[in-house]
């Protein structure tokens, strides 16, 4: 079945160090791909999506690429701040009979120290 | 726009009890999907609901049921509450039909059972 493999954390740098959050994706069909973002005491916000394969999403500085030939979509950031500090996932949805059903990896917390 | 909106925020039960938690779904939107949560752990997928029906159900036993409205509103019923049902309940809403199945989460529910 889909599932989702996402780097363990917990992760921890430095203001403006790089940042890479690795995932892979094991799925029958062609999914889209999408990383979450969940603050302390908050629900989940969507941080970036790629609906097929070569797609890159980005927002906010963050990147993701979509690889079919490695089925990976590895979160990056250049210079990550301090408010970039959260717990972030991985996701794939089904685009079978359930409607967008998303299958997520088990987060990666990241903490950023001034 | 008004986004997703869950009630409550926090519920306190005792184990076999029951309990319902309601979602609103995003102005537009017409599929509800349901997630727990457990404390350090990715969403896990409970069901979804598409035209007033269950449209697909994850690996959660029949005490989890459900109910979307007319006004694509929905319940999450939970009987015979076990004390593993400790965790966060997101509700999700997204457009059916729409090219990414792009998900749109609540604050989330926390429920403690003691």
């Amino acid at each position: 079945g889909d599932s989702v493999t996402q780097m363990e954390g917990p992760v921890t740098l430095s203001e403006e160090a790089f940042l890479t959050i690795n995932c892979t994706y094991t799925a029958t069909g062609y999914p889209s791909l999408f990383w979450y973002v969940q603050y302390p005491g908050e629900g989940l916000q969507l941080l970036l999506k790629a609906t097929k394969a070569d797609d890159k999403g980005s927002n906010k500085g963050f990147e993701a690429t979509y690889r079919k030939e490695t089925t990976s979509f590895h979160l990056e950031k250049g210079s990550v701040q301090v408010s970039d500090s959260a717990v972030y996932f991985c996701a794939l949805s089904d685009r079978g009979s359930t409607l967008g059903r998303l299958y997520f990896g088990r987060g990666t917390q990241l903490t950023v120290w001034p | 726009e008004t986004g997703v909106t869950q009630s409550p925020t926090h519920l306190i039960k005792t184990r076999g009890q029951q309990v319902t938690l309601r979602c609103s779904s995003q102005s537009g939107h017409n599929t509800v999907s349901w997630y727990q949560q457990a404390l350090g752990q990715g969403p896990q997928f409970i069901f979804q609901y598409y035209r007033e029906e269950e449209n697909g159900r994850g690996n959660f036993p029949p005490r989890f049921s459900g109910l979307q409205f007319p006004n694509y509103s929905s319940e999450l019923n939970v009987n015979a509450l076990e004390l593993d049902d400790s965790a966060l309940y997101l509700c999700a809403s997204s457009l059916a039909g729409a090219s990414s199945y792009e998900q749109y989460f609540g604050p989330g529910t926390r429920l403690t059972v003691t």
